[in-house]
């Protein structure tokens, strides 16, 4: 079993959609990152909490430590945002802010 | 500033072949990584450094080296190239802050094919 779960695996929306990602882990973390991957393969940071909320624009991280779980959400959602949303977790185990990464979930957003 | 920069974009190598993955960033981050991402699964860490003249193993490191001389640069040397080396590797740093965690920033990936 992977320390990183993600769910949906793959997620298909109507633009303007609510939408939902899950995260699950099984380690102690010291943080929990969310990244976005887009269509031509860039990733970059969206997010990264160790409790609580956190918001930009659109989107919305939550973080329930004692139930090792997390989720993204997007509001509005819209074509631009179709892309591989990938969460990944600092154990506390490990040195050197290293990673564990899920699989990551694919969201096609349909105009 | 350019970030975290990777060359080449894409590569062809035949097996048993040897190549070096360049990396570089400009952001004076103590800790870089590599990591190879295959088809479906999530981001393999190979190595990773906490900084110049430390390096370590991360998940799948057989095949693979990597030194680093400079806070800067941080090269991952195939040796021996074998078609299971087929993947897209994503070069990374971070800062080091007290809290012993940061944002990862990523560089653009190389792709590379071994036939």
């Amino acid at each position: 079993k992977n320390e990183v779960e993600q769910s949906p695996q793959n997620l298909t929306a109507q633009e303007g959609e609510f939408i939902t990602i899950n995260c699950s882990y099984s380690v102690g973390i010291s943080a929990l990152h969310w990244l976005q991957q887009h269509p031509g393969g860039g990733i970059v940071s969206l997010f990264m909490l160790s409790s609580g909320k956190k918001k930009h624009g659109r989107l919305i991280a939550t973080i329930n430590i004692q139930e090792k779980h997390s989720s993204l959400h997007i509001t509005a959602s819209h074509p631009r945002d179709s892309a591989v949303y990938i969460c990944a977790v600092s154990p506390t185990e490990t040195s050197g802010s290293r990673l564990t990464f899920g699989e990551g979930t694919q969201l096609t957003v349909n105009p | 500033n350019a970030g975290v920069t990777q060359t080449p974009k894409f590569r062809i190598l035949k097996i048993g072949q040897s190549m070096t993955l360049q990396c570089a960033q400009d952001m004076n981050h103590n800790y870089m990584y590599w990591y190879r991402q295959d088809p479906g699964m999530g981001l393999k860490l190979i190595y990773y450094s906490v900084g110049a003249g430390i390096t370590d193993k991360g998940e799948v490191p057989n095949g693979y080296n990597v030194s680093r001389s400079t806070t800067e640069d941080f090269p991952l040397r195939l040796e021996l190239a074998a078609p299971s080396q087929t993947s897209v590797y994503f070069c990374a740093s971070s800062p080091r802050t007290s809290g012993g965690w940061e944002t990862q920033y990523f560089g653009p990936g190389t792709r590379l094919l071994v036939l």
